[in-house]
């Protein structure tokens, strides 16, 4: 069965340093999404991403967040200077359409430590 | 607005009882998708319910919806020590354009007692 694959899955790394997550959403599908998940707390959107352009983001999502489709394949979410409160799991995921019947894919996660 | 909030936020059943859990949401929605999540891993989609049926089956799951309530619930039948893992709602808000996001619950932690 196609899957999301997310890299890498886990990753330390000092506050102020920029971090990119790398995901591969599954091959046919055209929309994206990044959502992370605090320890024990509940997931969070972040944002969508539908034809080379963010579609809706979250106030969580600030100007230390970017996204980037730069091939057909991978989409990288971009973290300039991580701090502390950053720590979490994010998730990337995709599917084929926007509408009510569609499933949305999730991929395995990428857990980042900021110390 | 909060969506999808399940209760128990947790719950422990011997192994071979039926599990149910509940999410209740706010706004009109398009669909409601159901997720686990094991300890420390990814979320794997379950079963996806439009807001135009009231019920489906997959395997062992049932998924109801009820959107005069505004609630849905997840049945496990026959549960395993496997079935331990978190379970999440999600809701599709009727779109206000056609890439709407689903929003999360804060999951009920099932532990299936051996």
């Amino acid at each position: 069965e196609p899957e999301v694959t997310q890299t890498p899955s886990h990753q330390v790394t000092q506050m102020g340093q920029e971090v990119i997550l790398r995901c591969v959403p599954i091959s046919n599908h055209l929309y994206f999404y990044w959502y992370r998940q605090i320890l024990g707390q509940k997931v969070e959107f972040l944002v969508s991403f539908y034809n080379n352009e963010i579609s809706e983001k979250s106030e969580i999502f600030d100007d230390q967040f970017s996204v980037e489709r730069p091939d057909g394949s991978n989409f990288t979410l971009k973290i300039r200077s991580t701090k502390l409160e950053d720590s979490a799991m994010y998730f990337c995921a995709s599917s084929w359409t926007g509408d009510s019947g569609n499933t949305i894919y999730f991929g395995e996660g990428s857990w980042l430590t900021v110390v | 607005s909060q969506q999808g909030e399940e209760d128990p936020q947790a719950l422990s059943i011997q192994e071979g009882e039926n599990a149910t859990m509940n999410c209740s949401y706010k706004t009109s929605i398009n669909n409601l998708q159901w997720y686990r999540q094991n300890s420390g891993r990814g979320l794997v989609h379950l079963i996806l319910i439009r807001s135009n049926e009231r019920e489906k089956h997959s395997g062992r799951l049932r998924v109801t919806l009820d959107t005069s309530k505004k609630s849905s619930s997840l049945l496990i039948t026959a549960s395993r020590a496997a079935d331990t893992a978190s379970y999440f709602c999600a809701t599709r808000r009727v779109p206000q354009n056609r890439d709407d996001k689903i929003i999360f619950g804060k999951g009920t932690r099932l532990h299936i007692l051996p």
